[in-house]
């Protein structure tokens, strides 16, 4: 069964801080998407990240894909309250013609001014 | 904005009652997804749509069920609604036939079962 897990759950942090979340996922895949939700909002696509080795940076965020690992991080420079959000990574996958997309519990983000 | 619409954005109905939610893709996109975000489980993958065909399904329970139009545009229904239907549905849209599928979400429907 595909598990897609993130740490920490929770996480606040003071502003100006450094900070990453990580999302293992349990089944081989080359894709792995971050979406952040604002609080009673949408979800909005932040990152694709397509192949080992993939980094993609937007702002503060910068978001990284080992798939041998089978592990992801999304790292945050210079933590500012904007942020406060939660972020989700989720991961898709084929298995025996059956396609799955799962997402992460999510990491709730509150930045501390 | 995403592009995709959701309509209604709020629901408030009884237990034991029936409801559809409706969802409206971007532009071009053939694949539709509804999804269910409750507090205590999290955003759970329902049902996926792609032009016309059920393609996937995931955690969704048998008083569910949806359909993809010719439009594309794509209604949920929700019977025999119980308390612990209570939750926010979100549909979201994607272009198959690319390597990836990065998804579009709506803005959601807030359903509230009394």
């Amino acid at each position: 069964e595909l598990k897609v897990e993130q740490n920490p759950l929770f996480l606040s942090m003071q502003e100006g801080k450094n900070y990453t979340i990580y999302c293992n996922y349990s089944t081989t895949s080359d894709r792995l998407y971050w979406y952040r939700q604002d609080p009673g909002k949408s979800l909005e696509s932040l990152f694709v990240l397509l192949s080992n080795g993939a980094v993609k940076q937007e702002g503060r965020l910068m978001a990284s894909l080992d798939t041998k690992a089978r592990l992801s991080t999304l790292h945050i420079t210079a933590a500012v309250h904007d942020l406060s959000a939660t972020y989700f990574c989720a991961v898709d996958t084929t298995t025996s013609g059956t396609y799955k997309y799962i997402f992460g519990t999510g990491t709730r983000l509150k930045v501390l001014a | 904005d995403s592009g995709v619409t959701q309509t209604p954005k709020h629901l408030i109905t009884a237990t034991g009652q029936r409801v559809t939610l409706r969802c409206s893709p971007r532009s071009g996109d053939l694949s539709v997804y509804w999804y269910q975000q409750s507090l205590d489980q999290g955003l759970q993958f329902l049902i996926q749509y792609y032009n016309g065909e059920e393609r996937a399904k995931g955690n969704i329970l048998e008083r569910f069920s949806a359909q993809q139009f010719p439009d594309l545009h794509s209604e949920l229904n929700l019977s025999s609604l119980e308390l612990g239907d209570s939750a926010l549905y979100f549909c979201a849209s994607s272009v198959v036939g690319t390597y990836y599928n990065e998804q579009f979400f709506g803005p959601g429907t807030r359903l509230t079962v009394l």
